[in-house]
């Protein structure tokens, strides 16, 4: 089945840098990756996603970058602030699979 | 919008008892999910469901049953609790393999 890897386990920066994760997955049939965002007490939310026929999508100040070819896939977090603290996760699907497969998350601080 | 409506939201059981974890979605989605997620781990998908009246399980099913009788709801039993399913466990729905999951606010499930 597949294996998403995902690095690092925590992330601090200060507020205003960037922040990027990474994940990388092992089934090359998967073709629909999305980031979930997970605040303390609450469900993940989906904050972006991206199939496999495009590389980069962006949506203000989140982006996300896929590389079939190397199987790796990457969440930008631009001019960070404090309520982008939260657990990310990545994740990974193929068709065929029928589910998602996560990573096993992000702990992202932003400091003030 | 209830959305993903998951209860209990905490819950305490002794080895050996059972319990049935309650979720229902309002938003007709076909797409069901249970996932558990340990502490600094990620998500794990125990079972899920295509549609009324089929199931599949996922990566870790083993100590745990589900039915899937109505679109709405999809409640997960644990028939001899044991203290490897202390977790938090999470109920998703989503329209299609492609489209975003909808978590619900989890339930805290601890095993004594």
């Amino acid at each position: 089945g597949e294996n998403v890897e995902q690095h690092p386990s925590t992330l601090s920066v200060q507020e205003g840098d960037s922040a990027v994760i990474k994940c990388t997955y092992s089934d090359s049939a998967s073709n629909y990756f999305p980031w979930y965002k997970q605040e303390l007490g609450k469900g993940p939310q989906l904050i972006i996603d991206i199939r496999s026929n495009v590389g980069e999508k962006k949506d203000q100040r989140i982006a996300v970058t896929l590389n079939k070819t190397a199987k790796h896939f990457s969440l930008h977090i631009t001019e960070t602030q404090p309520e982008d603290s939260a657990v990310y996760f990545c994740a990974a699907s193929s068709g065929s699979a029928r589910q998602l497969t996560f990573g096993s998350g992000t702990q992202l601080t932003v400091l003030p | 919008n209830a959305g993903v409506t998951q209860t209990p939201k905490f819950r305490i059981l002794k080895i050996g008892q059972s319990m049935t974890l309650q979720c229902a979605q309002d938003m007709n989605h076909n797409y069901m999910y249970w996932y558990r997620q340990d502490p600094g781990m990620g998500l794990k998908l125990i079972y899920y469901s295509v549609g009324a009246g089929i199931t599949d399980k996922g990566e870790v099913p083993n100590g745990y049953n589900v039915s899937r009788s109505t679109t709405e709801d999809f409640p997960l039993r644990l028939e001899l609790a044991a203290p490897s399913q202390t977790s938090v466990y999470f109920c998703a729905s989503s329209s299609g393999l492609f489209a975003e999951a909808f978590f619900g606010q989890g339930t805290r499930l601890t095993v004594v």
